[in-house]
């Protein structure tokens, strides 16, 4: 059974930092790539980072770009979301996921994890 | 980075048929896939690629796409498709993801 376990999430000031990690398992989670994805309160859904199983190669969306910091150790099957400067706007559930939009190499392999909450307030 | 536009809400009677749509330029290279959330729960994939449903889902959930827009369409709607739908793809430059603003389908 595929499950992926966030932990982390917490009330944060603005400016602060946090560290969300997922724990993974039930997939070769060394083959597959990770994303985050949030959804702040009542909103939609918003892709944050994404990070391949070869090469580490990572990337962003604009909104959290140097300020976010994705990893993974494959040994423990974890990934980690370093979240610094913290704003406001940051405040939302976070999900660790396989997206099927990013994993091609198993058809449809999507797995979503039941998310942590930040909350980002003074 | 590009952006996929969905209509904020759409409803449907019981048992009718509903087609729910996503714009956006990237959808002209890469397909697009559906989720669908209810409240308090993550994102559950209905559709992904073409028009494949994952395992456990009903066939009355279908896909199509024409140029820059993508559609998901529910056969005879049930209470249980009473939910929010993404869809999601790759941006332009393929290298980020990026979801719709959702459509809050409602089944009357």
């Amino acid at each position: 059974e595929v499950q992926l376990l966030e932990s982390g999430g917490d009330l944060a000031q603005p400016g602060g930092s946090l560290q969300l990690s997922c724990a993974a398992s039930g997939f070769p989670f060394s083959f597959y790539a990770m994303s985050w994805v949030r959804q702040a309160p009542g909103k939609g859904l918003e892709w944050v980072s994404l990070i391949y199983s070869g090469d580490t190669t990572t990337y962003y969306a604009d909104s959290v770009k140097g300020r976010f910091t994705v990893s993974r150790d494959n040994s423990k099957n974890t990934v980690s979301l370093q979240m610094t400067n913290l704003r406001a706007d940051d405040t939302a559930v976070y999900y660790c996921a396989v997206l099927v939009a990013v994993v091609t190499a198993t058809p449809g392999a999507d797995y979503w994890g039941q998310g942590t909450a930040v909350i980002v307030s003074s | 980075s590009s952006e996929l536009t969905q209509d904020p809400a759409v409803s449907v009677a019981l048992g009718q048929t509903v087609r729910i749509t996503c714009q956006g330029d990237s959808l002209r290279v890469f397909s697009a896939n559906w989720y669908q959330q209810k409240p308090g729960q993550a994102p559950l994939l209905v559709i992904y690629g073409e028009n494949n449903r994952p395992s456990g889902i009903p066939d009355r959930f279908s896909a199509s796409s024409s140029g820059n827009t993508a559609s998901l369409t529910i056969t005879g709607a049930q209470a249980a498709d009473d939910a929010d739908y993404y869809c999601n793809s790759r941006d332009d430059s393929g290298n980020h993801v990026v979801f719709g603003g959702g459509t809050k389908l409602t089944v009357l």
